[in-house]
């Protein structure tokens, strides 16, 4: 069964560096996600990309927070200048269409330091 | 502001008996529901789905149950086995037109099977 693959599993990173997370979503899929997982708390939606331009974004998806689909693959969230609140699962999610049932990579951790 | 949460963080039930998940939420606009399935170290799992014009729907050994009158959803598990033993979330998103909607998730509650 196709699914989501998300690189690195677990990411290290120093304040203040940049990150890139990459994800490559079901290969039919037009709809693109990245989420976060601060340890212990529910799941909280970050970006959703659509057509090559963000579609909706939450708060927490600030000026450091980009996305990108680079190619006709790969989707990527960068961070620019990590903060130490940044450590947190990130999970990519992708669905065929609109408001159907999205599915989810098993996540990159990051650890800032 | 707007918000899902489950009912408790924690449910233990004996291997082969029903589960049943609660879930609230406050958005009138939600349109759409999920359910689904953490294991540890992974990612949520799609359970099953539902939209806000029915009220039951049912998959393989799941059903969910919508009462839109008091915006509450449930996850039924009939027969619970060792491998349902999970975090289970409910998410919803409300209908916006095509656009690629965030899910807003509830908190989790932990299912434990007991043998």
């Amino acid at each position: 069964e196709p699914e989501v693959t998300q690189t690195p599993s677990h990411q290290v990173t120093q304040m203040g560096q940049e990150v890139i997370l990459r994800c490559v979503p079901i290969s039919n899929h037009l709809y693109f996600y990245w989420y976060r997982q601060i340890l212990g708390q529910k799941v909280e939606f970050l970006v959703s990309f659509y057509n090559n331009e963000i579609s909706e974004k939450s708060e927490i998806f600030d000026d450091q927070f980009s996305v990108e689909r680079p190619d006709g693959s790969n989707f990527t969230l960068k961070i620019r200048s990590t903060k130490l609140e940044d450590s947190a699962m990130y999970f990519c999610a992708s669905s065929k269409w609109a408001n159907q049932p999205q599915h989810f990579g098993d996540g990159t951790r990051l650890s800032i330091l | 502001g707007e918000s899902v949460g489950l009912h408790l963080p924690t449910l233990s039930v004996q291997e082969g008996d029903n589960s049943i998940i609660n879930c609230a939420y406050s958005n009138s606009a939600s349109d759409y529901f999920i359910w689904y399935k953490q294991e540890s170290g992974k990612g949520p799992q799609f359970i099953i789905d539902i939209r806000s014009n029915m009220d039951k729907r049912q998959g393989q050994r799941v059903t969910v149950l919508l009462n839109k009158t008091v915006k509450h959803l449930s996850l039924q598990i009939a027969a619970t086995q060792p491998g349902d033993s999970a975090v289970y979330f409910c998410a919803e998103t409300p209908y916006s037109g095509g656009g690629a909607d965030g899910l807003t998730f509830g908190k989790g509650t932990h299912l434990i099977i007991q043998p």
